[in-house]
């Protein structure tokens, strides 16, 4: 049973376009959310990431959105640029349970493919 | 400074076989956490390391096992390999406990095969 769900395996974007990745939840008990970027050969890297408290967070061309009743998180990339092609993934995690530390849950990722 | 290393990078076992995985944490961070990534999944949750002791475990059987040493480093230790425990084995670290809005720190990981 997935608890964190990327529906879309794959994202094609043309190169300046904004690029929108989404992300659904089930377990209400999750209260922090994170995105991750991977390039192949590589770990995942820390991309940006949002409290439940709050309903949007921005870093640079980097924006996540969290619609808390709808259990449903976005990352907004703008404008795409073609290192921004990899897979991305969402992540979420509940501070009020086991105080954190029963490790993030991850979606099966979004591969982002930003054409030229 | 440098990164989470990990060693080795690549590992072929067959089945029935033990093996030790090793990881390096970022300089300073006191929390190790290991996760396995099948191919087309994400990666999942195995164990949660801080100050030696185990802080938080995923959905895995006991023939996972791990340790953390006083440096910090870790090992993931996996008995009696099955085929399905091919996977890609990444380790994080972070400054303390992770999960509670600590972001994690990645390792490239150790792509294990088991034949």
């Amino acid at each position: 049973d997935q608890q964190v769900k990327q529906n879309s395996p794959s994202l094609s974007v043309q190169e300046g376009r904004i690029s929108i990745l989404n992300c659904d939840y089930t377990n209400s008990m999750f209260d922090y959310f994170l995105w991750y970027k991977k390039y192949p050969a590589e770990g995942p890297t820390f991309l940006i990431s949002i409290s439940s408290i709050k309903d949007k967070n921005e870093d640079g061309r980097f924006t996540v959105f969290l619609n808390k009743s709808a259990k449903h998180l976005s990352l907004h990339i703008v404008p795409s640029q073609p290192g921004d092609s990899a897979v991305y993934f969402c992540a979420a995690s509940s501070r009020t349970s086991g105080g954190g530390a029963d490790g993030l849950t991850f979606g099966k990722g979004t591969h982002l493919i930003i054409q030229p | 400074d440098a990164g989470v290393t990990q060693s080795p990078t690549h590992l072929i076992k067959t089945r029935g076989q033990q093996v030790t995985l090793r990881c390096s944490p970022i300089s300073g961070h006191k929390s190790v956490s290991w996760y396995q990534q099948v191919l087309g999944q994400g990666p999942q949750f195995i164990f949660q390391y801080y100050e030696k002791e185990e802080r938080g475990r995923g959905n895995f059987p006991d023939r996972f096992s791990a340790r953390q040493f006083p440096n910090y480093s870790s090992e993931l230790n996996v008995n009696a390999l099955l085929l399905g425990d091919s996977a890609l084995y990444l380790c994080a670290s972070s400054p303390e406990i992770a999960g509670g809005g600590e972001k994690l720190f990645f390792g490239s990981g150790t792509q294990l095969s088991v034949l």
